[in-house]
């Protein structure tokens, strides 16, 4: 079974609509980040985690809140989706203290906004 | 404040030729350096770092990086390359912020092998 896991792997919703990606991981790791990936642009932070009390924003939240339910649960919402946030979304998790250590990425959730 | 620049989106080449991707960062501070591999339809998975120590560091499929820090470059290098090196390549880069660590991707590289 994969260590990081993302639900739905492909979702279509239209604008104005409220939607919630979902993380899990069995790794036992406390950092836990959503990035959204743009063709030309990388991977972008949107918000990560260090722990279940401590959630900080990343360089895009504008637009995105997040929820960590659980060391092992990470879920990310957009409370009212445009067009401009149609992309591939990773969710992905670190072990390191002092973030030294090399990310574990999920699968990716593909999504549309029409 | 850190970023990371690949100077090639596309790199086409030959299967058996060598390649080179390139990366140049920019921070203040003391970086620690990333390559990361996504193969199609798959998230990323690292393929190599530099933290500390010998500045040339190799990947067990071939790949190597050497960290130069007067010219701020950490390229990736492979002497002769497969169909199956198809993927795209990311450089990522760490330094201390207030709360942490935090990586800084660069844009992408995206590698084609031909046959």
């Amino acid at each position: 079974d994969a260590d990081v896991t993302q639900t739905p792997r492909n979702r279509i919703t239209k604008t104005g609509k409220r939607i919630m990606l979902e993380c899990s991981q069995t790794k036992g790791h406390d950092r836990m980040y959503w990035y959204r990936q743009d063709p030309g642009l990388g991977l972008r932070l949107i918000y990560y985690s260090f722990d279940v009390k401590d959630i900080n924003k990343g360089e895009i939240s504008d637009g995105y809140s997040v929820s960590r339910q659980a060391q092992a649960k990470f879920s990310l919402s957009l409370e009212s989706a445009i067009p401009n946030q149609t992309a591939l979304y990773f969710c992905a998790t670190s072990a390191g203290a002092r973030g030294l250590d090399e990310q574990f990425f999920g699968p990716g959730t593909r999504l549309t906004v029409l | 404040a850190q970023s990371v620049t690949q100077l090639d989106s596309q790199v086409p080449v030959f299967e058996e030729a060598p390649v080179e991707l390139r990366c140049n960062y920019s921070s203040s501070v003391s970086v620690y350096l990333f390559w990361y591999v996504q193969y199609p339809n798959q998230g990323l998975q690292l393929l190599l770092k530099y933290l500390s120590g010998s500045t040339l560091v190799k990947s067990i499929n071939g790949f190597e990086a050497e960290f130069n820090k007067s010219q701020t470059s950490f390229h990736l290098r492979k002497p002769s390359v497969h169909i199956s090196d198809t993927a795209e390549y990311f450089c990522a880069v760490s330094d201390r912020d207030t709360g942490g660590f935090k990586t800084i991707f660069g844009a992408g590289t995206r590698l084609f092998v031909k046959a």
